[in-house]
């Protein structure tokens, strides 16, 4: 079946503008994740979602970023006013509903290469 | 809290010889432990996970990893090195309660000497 998918798979932007990142998770999963992975920081978590609601912010690294999920199904991150640090790749994952057994896995998408220029 | 320390941003192995890649783990609560491996351009994909159980535990490709509590320790390893093995090998920690957010150690990148 179809797996995670993201796009775009590539972004270039001038530093200033805001971007928005997509997520399709795989059906049926309601737990879902958004990582950031740069060469300074490693892998880091920015954000955990439970169907359409956000129990997990704290990851996120300003007030520029925010994300949404609607439908239970797709979540954007939106970065505003984008910085040169903001360049990274930005991983999504999803997970099956928390708690069905110990640990559902993750199922990471290809990531988003977002390069600030 | 979690965190994760790998040993060694870079290890080079001859092809057919033990792999051994080194992770600490540090939590304020039992933890669940992981081994990812991400080649080019690509995704994460996940190696083996320790939950709950036995200790020893085995992954694909052939890997396996041993949850040593004493040590705070889940070392990967493999007997025979394949060159298709080249990859980056990340180490993760999670809460065994709460959200099940991951905290990934900073990767070690793997090489197979032919």
């Amino acid at each position: 079946g179809a797996g995670v998918s993201q796009s775009p798979s590539n972004k270039v932007t001038e530093k200033g503008k805001d971007v928005e990142l997509r997520c399709d998770p795989i059906s049926g999963h309601t737990a879902l994740y958004w990582y950031r992975q740069s060469l300074g920081q490693g892998l880091e978590f920015l954000i955990y979602f439970q169907g359409n609601s956000a129990p997990d912010k704290s990851g996120l690294p300003s007030d520029r970023f925010s994300a949404e999920r609607t439908g239970g199904s797709v979540s954007t991150l939106t970065i505003q006013r984008t910085q040169q640090e903001d360049s990274a790749v930005y991983l999504c994952a999803s997970s099956l509903p928390q708690r069905r057994t110990p640990h559902n896995e993750q199922f990471f998408g290809p990531g988003t290469r977002l390069t600030v220029l | 809290a979690q965190s994760v320390t790998q040993l060694g941003s870079h290890v080079s192995v001859s092809e057919g010889a033990l792999v051994l890649l080194r992770c600490n783990y540090s939590s304020s609560v039992p933890p669940y432990l992981f081994w990812y491996v991400q080649y080019p351009n690509q995704g994460l994909q996940l190696l083996l996970k320790y939950t709950t159980g036995a200790t020893l535990v085995k992954g694909i490709n052939g890997f396996e990893a041993e949850f040593k509590k004493s040590e705070t320790s889940f070392h990967l390893t493999k007997p025979s090195a394949h060159m298709s093995d080249a990859a980056e090998y990340f180490c993760a920690v999670s809460a065994s309660f709460g959200n099940e957010k991951l905290t990934f150690g900073t990767g070690t990148r793997l090489t197979i000497i032919p």
